[in-house]
């Protein structure tokens, strides 16, 4: 079946440094691309998200490329402060088949 | 807006029985979606529907599971009967734009113990 597969699954950076978190999507047809953060206990909130006709987007720190040939997009958070620290969902998704698919998740660290 | 509003936020329950958990969507928002985590599995879809009409239940992991949405504005998952395995956060999500084609946005989940 389809699937997306992100790695890392932990990343630990020193604040202040950069985070790159990569997904790799299976399902050609799959044209919207959004990432989610979920803080420790709580749920998983939109930060940023990129359409099949573009191929980079940016929201201050944070900024997301899309390569559709390989079929693979990844986030980008510049400047890394502890608050970043959470786990972080990538998803690719068929909007004309309805179908979403999560990557299982990176765990970062941002040490103060 | 309030969001996505789920009830209860926590749910301890006895193995065997009925469990129902509640999501009351963003209003306006066509899609509905139910998605069960664990840190085995992760974020799972159990079920979709748009416009009140289940388009995809392919997840639902048995005849345990079953969910309605009867209106807008109201959804319900029910678990009946319960067993441990099915302990998990359970969220519910809408979104604007049929598919998830805007994001979802999570309710604050329905944490689910099976003792």
């Amino acid at each position: 079946g389809e699937n997306v597969e992100q790695h890392p699954s932990t990343l630990s950076v020193q604040e202040g440094d950069s985070a790159v978190i990569k997904c790799t999507y299976s399902d050609s047809a799959s044209n919207y691309f959004p990432w989610y953060k979920q803080e420790l206990g709580k749920r998983p909130q939109l930060i940023i998200d990129i359409r099949s006709n573009v191929g980079e987007k940016k929201d201050q720190r944070i900024a997301v490329t899309l390569n559709k040939t390989a079929k693979h997009f990844s986030l980008h958070i510049t400047e890394t402060q502890p608050e970043d620290s959470a786990v972080y969902f990538c998803a690719a998704i068929n909007t004309g088949g309805f179908k979403t698919i999560f990557g299982a998740g990176t765990r970062l660290f941002v040490k103060a | 807006d309030a969001g996505v509003i789920q009830s209860p936020r926590h749910e301890v329950t006895e193995m065997g029985q009925e469990v129902t958990l509640r999501c009351k969507p963003i209003s306006g928002h066509n899609s509905l979606f139910w998605y069960r985590q664990t840190m085995m599995r992760g974020l799972e879809l159990l079920i979709y529907f748009n416009n009140n009409v289940p388009i995809d239940d392919s997840g639902m992991p048995e005849d345990r599971f079953s969910a309605k949405m009867p209106n807008a504005s109201f959804s319900t998952l029910k678990i009946q009967p319960s067993e441990p395995r099915d302990s998990a956060v359970y969220f519910c999500a809408s979104s604007l734009l049929t598919g998830g084609a805007s994001g979802y946005t999570f309710g604050s989940g329905t944490r689910l113990t099976v003792v």
